[in-house]
């Protein structure tokens, strides 16, 4: 299993920041299958990224994802209100599809 | 379009079972497959498995096997999860989630989430 290590746990900015967000895996994912999340309190997670880096459809061109083998990067350049939220990476090129636990970015 | 509309709220015993239901449309059923994902109270996502309508194919995670079960009905487009001897920290929201098993995709479209909580 493929284990995903998320840091940090939590990110404190202000609007307008930018906020790096580091996803650290176990083993080598396949092909980059890494996609990211973003999730809001009482609602489903929402994809943003598939494949390391390819935004999800009507996703906002200041979410952008970096990275391969190991060790990946969302960023989120000039931060808006409505991004602060828990936002999770998935490996899903191999079984079982894990995710990481999560980075809060919460409002500084 | 796309949609995946989960059964409600639970509430239920120590030992009890639940069975979710996860109602889809907008595409073709058999073509993709079900995954569910569990998320407890302020924690994260943690994927049970995955069913493939198709053929009943099912892939369940070492930490729920012999206490899940995954099924569908082709007829309905539904897709349920059964999860069987409740403890307390089963407590959680269950998601599905379109998957398609065996190929690498991300998870684009998910339901709205079940709450089940077991207490006594």
């Amino acid at each position: 299993e493929i284990v995903l290590t998320q840091s940090p746990a939590t990110l404190s900015l202000s609007p307008g920041e930018r906020a790096t967000l580091s996803c650290r895996a176990s083993q080598s994912v396949s092909s980059s299958y890494l996609a990211w999340y973003q999730q809001k309190p009482g609602q489903a997670p929402r994809l943003l990224i598939y494949g390391a880096s390819t935004r999800a459809t009507g996703i906002p061109d200041r979410f952008s994802g970096s990275g391969s083998g190991t060790d990946f990067t969302l960023t989120i350049r000039r931060l808006e209100p409505e991004d602060f939220a828990v936002y999770y990476c998935q490996q899903y090129g191999t079984s079982p599809r894990t995710f990481g636990q999560g980075t809060k970015l919460e409002i500084k | 379009q796309v949609q995946l509309v989960q059964s409600g709220a639970e509430v239920k015993n120590p030992g009890a079972s639940v069975k979710v239901s996860c109602k889809a449309s907008g595409y073709s059923f058999t073509t993709f497959g079900i995954a569910w994902v569990r998320q407890a109270p302020g924690q994260g996502l943690e994927w049970m498995g995955w069913i493939t309508p198709s053929n009943g194919n099912t892939n369940y995670t070492e930490k729920f096997q012999g206490r899940v079960t995954m099924t569908t009905d082709t007829s309905t487009s539904t897709a349920y999860m059964e999860l069987r001897s409740l403890r307390s920290d089963d407590t959680a929201v269950f998601y599905c989630a379109r998957d398609l098993p065996g190929l690498p995709v991300a998870f684009t479209y998910w339901g709205q989430g079940t709450l089940v909580t077991v207490s006594s």
